[in-house]
């Protein structure tokens, strides 16, 4: 068990609102990622964190920012939601030197925009 | 370009019989292939690491072997909780060591 948690679970909210998910780690790990998950695509890296202030983009990340003042904690924002972000968000951490290995998850975040 | 593809989609197996999962992957170097269990509303929960071609790992029915172009999950004698998605990732040598691939997944069913 990592101590992986986000929160909140579930959210229902509304195109055009701002909405930030929170990522928390218990075991001071370096690299934190945050992904979403959809049908008929894989895990899609939105942005990665490589220590606390140091972040960068990955695949999908338009629409999102993310911000890393702590080690534990790991917060990705969507400034202004869309339709196109309803998605299924899911934290996640390494262990490896480098930030490479495997990855262990968080329990993940359904979130819905109407 | 990297790539990761999964099959079959889907597998409806009967409790007990065995059979084989797919990752097929293209990338120009490997630094790592990794398996995830992800059941339904939960995350992925971490598998195997395998790192080189003819590596094989097992964790109780699961077998996990691999080539320079594909691996194998192998489920010997399935039982009915053994039901999930299982993923796929691979990370590239290349483009730095956050990049990993997913695969889309093989939704398995054991029936009892």
């Amino acid at each position: 068990d990592a101590g992986i948690t986000q929160s909140p679970r579930h959210k229902v909210t509304e195109t055009g609102t701002p909405v930030t998910l929170r990522c928390h780690q218990t075991e001071n790990h370096r690299y934190m990622y945050w992904y979403r998950q959809d049908p008929g695509h894989g895990l899609r890296l939105i942005h990665y964190s490589y220590g606390v202030k140091d972040t960068d983009k990955g695949e999908v990340s338009d629409g999102y920012s993310v911000s890393r003042s702590k080690t534990e904690d790991f917060l990705l924002t969507l400034e202004s939601a869309t339709s196109s972000q309803t998605s299924v968000y899911f934290c996640a951490i390494s262990e490896g030197t480098g930030g490479g290995g495997e990855q262990y998850f968080g329990p993940g975040t359904r979130l819905t925009v109407t | 370009e990297d790539q990761v593809t999964q099959s079959p989609e889907a597998l409806r197996l009967q409790e007990g019989e065995s059979s084989s999962l797919n990752c097929s992957y293209t990338v120009s170097g490997l630094r790592g292939l990794f398996w995830y269990r992800q059941d339904p509303g939960k995350g992925p929960e971490f598998l195997f690491t395998l790192y080189s071609a003819g590596e094989e790992k097992e964790k109780e029915r699961l077998k996990a072997t691999l080539t320079k172009k594909e691996s194998f999950l192998h489920i010997t004698a399935p039982k009915p909780e053994d039901s999930a998605t299982y993923l796929c990732a691979v990370q590239p040598t290349t483009s730095g060591t956050y990049k990993y691939i997913f695969g889309t997944g093989t939704r398995l069913k054991v029936l009892a």
